[in-house]
């Protein structure tokens, strides 16, 4: 069954560094890739998502992942960090065959100015 | 467009008691989802409808939880007797259809807090 794994439950960066938060997927298929961002007593919103076309995907708010067959990965940049990016991020995946979209645990991202 | 809503946002209730949740999809969106979200996890899917036919309610504790969508529009879930690991934000999505491919949206949530 498919899974996703973030690394690191919370990442902290300074406002205007680099964001990366990890993504590591477990699919015994071709799977589909998702990043939500969740912020404080709000619904998840959709960042981006891979659905085997380009590997590098660009979404909303300056953020893109890179799908990476390699090392099954779809880790989440985003060159400069704004205060307003501050929120819970979480990846998922799915498969095409699947009505089900596994959820990781969440990384929660903190800019310090 | 009107999102995804949901009432009521807040719900605190004591072990053993019942509880319902209420969910109004976008306009025109078939597919219609339960996700459980408890505190420091991901969400996880509770129950999948297509219209008003259920799609997988695989991981849904069926003795306990119910849901429907009687008019393939608006739905209730609900929670009879409630426990305390039930405690949990309890989230509303929808989309056009099924499948990866088309995006979900999701509501605020309902946060149930069970003492």
């Amino acid at each position: 069954a498919q899974s996703v794994t973030q690394l690191g439950s919370h990442v902290s960066v300074s406002e205007g560094a680099l964001v990366l938060l990890r993504c590591n997927y477990s699919s015994s298929v071709p799977p589909y890739l998702f990043w939500y961002v969740q912020y404080p007593n709000q619904g998840l919103q959709l960042l981006l998502k891979y659905t085997s076309a380009a590997t590098l995907v660009k979404g909303i708010n300056g953020f893109e992942a890179e799908f990476k067959k390699s090392e099954t990965s779809f880790h989440l940049t985003k060159p400069s960090a704004h205060m307003s990016d501050a929120a819970e991020y979480f990846c998922a995946v799915s498969d095409e065959g699947s009505n089900d979209m596994r959820f990781g645990a969440g990384t929660r991202l903190t800019v310090k100015p | 467009e009107a999102g995804v809503a949901q009432s009521p946002r807040y719900k605190i209730i004591e072990k053993r008691q019942s509880v319902a949740f209420w969910c109004n999809p976008i306009s025109g969106h078939a597919t219609l989802y339960w996700y459980q979200q408890i505190l420091g996890q991901g969400p996880k899917l509770l129950i999948q409808f297509q219209n008003n036919g259920v799609v997988d309610d695989s991981q849904l504790p069926k003795d306990r939880f119910s849901a429907e969508r009687l008019k393939g529009v608006d739905s209730t879930l609900k929670i009879q007797p409630a426990k305390l690991e039930d405690s949990a934000v309890y989230l509303c999505a929808s989309s056009l259809a099924g499948g990866p491919f088309n995006e979900q949206f999701f509501g605020p949530g309902t946060r149930l807090t069970v003492l």
